[in-house]
C-alpha cells in the first residue's frame, strides 16, 4: 500500500527565503504526483502535476521536481511572500483511480 | 466557468438527522470522490465514482451514502448511523483520461448540535 510523507509537518520562515517541501512514498510505481495548496477552510488548489515520464514542471514561482526512483518530489517556493502562508499537499496516484495523499506541510511566511 | 460546485459551504445538523451534501461538476470528468477532513488527520477516502451508476467504498464509508444518477452530481448523505459526522467534507473530479489532474471544490462544514 502506498505512503505518503511529507516532511516538514510546519515551517515558519521570512519573507524572501526560498523554501524547500518534501514529499516521499513508497511505492515508486506512480502514474503521476500532484501538489495542492489549501487556505484555511478552503478546498484544494492544484499547484503543479507531474506526469511519471517527467522530472519536473514550473509555474511562476513554485518548481516541483519527481526522483520516482528514490520516491521524492521536492516544491520549491523561490522569494516567499506572506500570500504563500497555507498548507501544501502533495498526492501520489499509481494505476488505479485513488491518489494517496500526504498530510502536508503547514507554511507560515512572516513579513 | 468550469468547476466544482459544493452546497452548503456551511452546515448544522441535529444528533439523528441524515443530512445530504451537493456537489456538482461541470468539467465533463467521469470519476468523482468524496473526502473527510479533520485537524491533524489528513485526507481520507469515503467514497468514489469512476462512472454514472456505479461507486465504490472508500477507507471510511460507514455512515454515509452516495448516488451517481448524473455525470455532473455526485450527493454524500451523512447519516444518522455516522457517530462523529462534524468534519470538513470536499469533493474532487478527475479529469481522466486526459490529464489525470484531480480538482477540488471548496468544500462543506458540517456541525453536529
Amino acid at each position: 500500500k502506498q505512503e505518503v510523507t511529507q516532511i516538514p509537518a510546519a515551517l515558519s520562515v521570512p519573507e524572501g527565503e526560498n523554501l524547500v517541501l518534501n514529499c516521499s512514498f513508497t511505492d515508486s510505481a506512480i502514474y503521476n504526483l500532484q501538489w495542492f495548496r489549501q487556505d484555511p477552510g478552503k478546498g484544494l488548489t492544484s499547484l503543479l502535476l507531474i506526469q511519471s515520464s517527467q522530472r519536473e514542471q514550473t509555474s511562476g514561482r513554485l518548481n516541483a521536481s519527481l526522483d520516482k526512483s528514490s520516491g521524492r518530489s521536492t516544491l520549491y517556493i523561490a522569494a516567499s511572500q506572506p500570500g504563500d502562508s497555507a498548507t501544501y499537499l502533495c498526492a501520489v496516484r499509481g494505476g488505479s483511480y485513488i491518489p494517496t495523499f500526504g498530510r502536508g506541510t503547514s507554511l507560515i511566511v512572516h513579513p | 466557468d468550469g468547476g466544482i460546485t459544493q452546497s452548503p459551504k456551511y452546515l448544522f445538523r441535529k444528533e439523528g438527522q441524515n443530512v445530504t451534501l451537493s456537489c456538482e461538476q461541470n468539467l465533463n470528468h467521469d470519476a468523482m470522490y468524496w473526502y473527510r477532513q479533520d485537524p491533524g488527520q489528513g485526507l481520507r477516502l469515503i467514497y468514489y465514482s469512476q462512472i454514472v451508476n456505479d461507486f465504490q467504498k472508500g477507507d471510511i464509508a460507514e455512515g454515509y451514502s452516495v448516488s451517481r444518477e448524473k455525470k455532473e452530481s455526485f450527493p454524500l448523505t451523512v447519516t444518522s448511523a455516522q457517530k462523529n459526522p462534524t468534519a470538513f467534507y470536499l469533493c474532487a473530479s478527475l479529469a481522466e483520461p486526459l490529464t489525470g489532474e484531480l480538482f477540488f471544490g471548496e468544500g462543506s462544514r458540517l456541525t453536529v448540535l
